[in-house]
């Protein structure tokens, strides 16, 4: 399975502040880049995504930077609130057509958000 | 609207039994289905999905099984369980191939194999 390295494991970031966290994948076939949210004992929820022929995508709050030379994506959090508090996953597939797209999801990100 | 159901959402069972855990999705048709299991304070590993009827492709060697009797059907099983198999499982789905990618999950199942 082709891998997607996230960064950091965990943060914790003041109520208003900006969190920031890093993927980085290695197939450069990849053509979908989402991220997932997830609350304790839930499943993980679509937050946002990107493919690779833009270079950011902003919803809300919420923001998506993709350096496709480097490699990476980063999903950014702007006037971090204590309700964003979760585990946050970037994710990045393939779709050949005729079949499933598999999403191979980084380890995830445990944000704290304090008040 | 499309929604997805899994269920039972907690499940203690002991080692050497049988294990069944069902996920169907309403609302659409020919969906793709997977079958994720998440590790305490670990990520997402994929362990099958599924295109169609009786379409089944496992993506890791394991005590488990998947079956999808019904489009909109998915069941995960195994005859014998062991500890190992302990997790959150997740089922999901995905548009059919016309090049809709997200993903929607259920809720999720907690297996503890005691």
């Amino acid at each position: 399975q082709q891998q997607v390295k996230q960064s950091p494991q965990s943060l914790i970031v003041q109520k208003g502040g900006i969190s920031i966290i890093n993927c980085a994948y290695e197939n450069t076939a990849f053509d979908y880049f989402p991220w997932y949210q997830q609350f304790p004992g839930k499943g993980p929820a679509l937050l946002i995504a990107i493919r690779p022929d833009v270079s950011e995508k902003k919803e809300g709050r919420f923001t998506i930077s993709f350096n496709k030379s480097a490699k990476q994506f980063s999903l950014h959090i702007m006037d971090s609130q204590p309700g964003d508090s979760a585990t946050y996953f970037c994710a990045a597939s393939i779709s050949p057509a005729g079949t499933a797209s598999k999403l191979t999801f980084g380890t995830g990100t445990r944000l704290q958000v304090t008040l | 609207s499309q929604t997805i159901h899994q269920w039972p959402a907690t499940l203690v069972q002991p080692v050497g039994s049988p294990l069944s855990l069902e996920c169907t999705v309403e609302g659409t048709s020919n969906p793709n289905l997977y079958w994720y299991r998440q590790a305490a304070g670990r990520g997402l590993q994929l362990l099958f999905y599924s295109v169609g009827i009786g379409q089944i492709s496992s993506e890791v060697p394991q005590n488990l099984s998947a079956s999808r009797p019904q489009d909109r059907q998915f069941i995960l099983s195994s005859k014998k369980l062991l500890l190992s198999d302990s997790g959150f499982y997740l089922c999901a789905w995905s548009g059919p191939r016309d090049g809709s990618y997200g993903y929607t999950f259920g809720s999720g199942t907690r297996l503890t194999v005691v």
